[in-house]
């Protein structure tokens, strides 16, 4: 079975560009996570969707992050606009509905560079 | 508010040294999980072991053990007779029965094992 597929894999862009990351979830998996990972705060959570619904977002920055989840199989996570600090590794996981503590299964990141 | 850490920030051992990565944690939850992820040089995140509060036995896979003690809140991993193939940064992770379904990840541990 496929993991969590992230595209791109890297994208580097210039400050105030729209960026979108995108994600496919492990087919049957009813939670999305997005994790941000810098070298200053370490892996944190920005928001999570159950059956497509945004559940958390405390942790989505500021406005200029949005994410979507229009159906089971895609989300996106939009920086608009993008500066230098948005740069990171982020992440995708999903997990199954199986209460709490189900294991989150990560893609592969997709790498943020915004100069 | 739930807690990982890490205290150690990297660790350099000799190919076929045993090493034992450290991660405390601290919960008002009874019911918690604890997690051990394993990012190596190419940047995406493993999941290693899953392990609920209420299961206090130790696990071995491998030449990979876990010892989880309660009274000390610690979930502590160790790897016998290590490889270069182990070299890679490690999490530790914990997720709460209650409030938010995120992981809230440690600051990792970077080991590296010389050949």
């Amino acid at each position: 079975d496929a993991g969590v597929i992230q595209s791109p894999r890297h994208e580097v862009t210039e400050m105030g560009q729209e960026v979108t990351l995108r994600c496919k979830p492990i087919s049957g998996h009813d939670y999305l996570f997005w994790y941000r990972q810098t070298m200053m705060r370490g892996l944190e959570l920005l928001i999570y969707f159950n059956n497509n619904v945004p559940i958390d977002d405390s942790g989505m920055p500021e406005d200029r992050f949005s994410a979507k989840m229009p159906n089971a199989s895609f989300s996106t996570l939009k920086i608009q606009p993008s500066e230098p600090r948005d740069s990171a590794v982020y992440f995708c996981a999903s997990s199954l509905l199986a209460g709490p503590g189900s294991t989150q299964y990560f893609g592969p990141g997709t790498r943020l560079t915004v100069l | 508010a739930q807690k990982v850490t890490q205290a150690q920030t990297e660790i350099s051992v000799v190919e076929k040294e045993d090493v034992t990565l450290d991660c405390v944690y601290e919960t008002r939850d009874t019911t918690y999980y604890l997690f051990w992820y394993k990012q190596p040089p190419s940047g995406e995140l493993v999941f290693l072991i899953r392990r609920n509060s209420f299961d206090e036995q130790n696990e071995i896979s491998g030449r990979y053990s876990w010892n989880f003690q309660k009274s000390t809140s610690s979930f502590n991993f160790t790897i016998t007779a290590s490889q270069v193939v182990d070299s890679a940064v490690y999490f530790c992770a914990l997720s709460e029965d209650t409030g938010r379904r995120a992981l809230t990840f440690g600051s990792g541990t970077r080991l590296q094992v010389q050949p």
